[in-house]
């Protein structure tokens, strides 16, 4: 079946540093979203990628979608104390709407 | 955007007993989403509801132990049946107007079965 894979799970960044999360697919995608979810809240959509190659920037993040769209990426530049919390990929390959959750990288910022 | 409220926020209940978890969305949607989600772990999507319709449960979730109603287009229950500690975490419930949109996450519900 569908896998969603996500590393790091775990990543420990200096405010100011740039960091990057990566998702992979075991299959090809037809999107790709991106959450965040703050610690005790819920998950908030940030991004979706639907074609190839695309690249979408939302300030300090920028969100890449693979030419073969089987993986993705998340950079975050810069990273302030607001960037703390959990980001969550999730890919989607049939047409009820499932999203395939990955594991998540938990990212906290040091000042 | 779409804001979704979840009754209630938290329970304690006790084993073998049974409890009704709400999810109210402020504008009319297609989807309706309940996942799982362990603390510090990813989220499990545990049906899929839609109006009119059965829900779709996924591998490992039953209708007999999660029963889903989703009797309009702004409203919807998960039932965690006969609970166990095992059933102890937090349920989601979100919306999507289409298959292909992003969905939109209630607070969630803190579940702990004693």
């Amino acid at each position: 079946g569908q896998q969603v894979m996500q590393i790091p799970q775990y990543q420990h960044v200096q405010e100011g540093e740039d960091f990057t999360t990566y998702c992979n697919s075991s299959t090809t995608l037809s999107n790709i979203q991106w959450y965040k979810q703050r610690p005790g809240g819920h998950p908030v959509f940030l991004i979706q990628l639907v074609k190839s190659g695309e690249v979408k920037k939302q300030k300090r993040l920028t969100f890449q979608f693979g030419e073969a769209k089987k993986n993705s990426s998340l950079h975050i530049t810069a990273t302030q104390t607001t960037d703390v919390g959990t980001y969550f990929c999730a890919g989607q390959t049939d047409s009820w709407g499932k999203l395939q959750f990955g594991a998540g990288t938990q990212v906290v910022v040091t000042p | 955007s779409a804001v979704i409220s979840q009754k209630p926020s938290r329970d304690i209940c006790q084993r073998g007993t049974s409890l009704t978890i709400q999810c109210q969305v402020d504008s009319q949607v297609t989807m309706m989403f309940w996942y799982r989600q362990q603390p510090g772990q990813s989220l499990t999507l545990i049906a899929t509801a839609n109006q009119g319709s059965e829900a779709t449960y996924e591998s490992g979730f039953v209708i007999d132990k999660f029963p889903i109603s989703r009797p309009n287009l702004t409203f919807s229950t998960l039932t965690v049946s006969n609970m166990s500690p095992e059933d102890s975490s937090i349920y989601l419930c979100s919306s999507a107007t289409s298959s292909y949109n992003e969905q939109f996450f209630g607070p969630g519900t803190r579940l702990t079965v004693l």
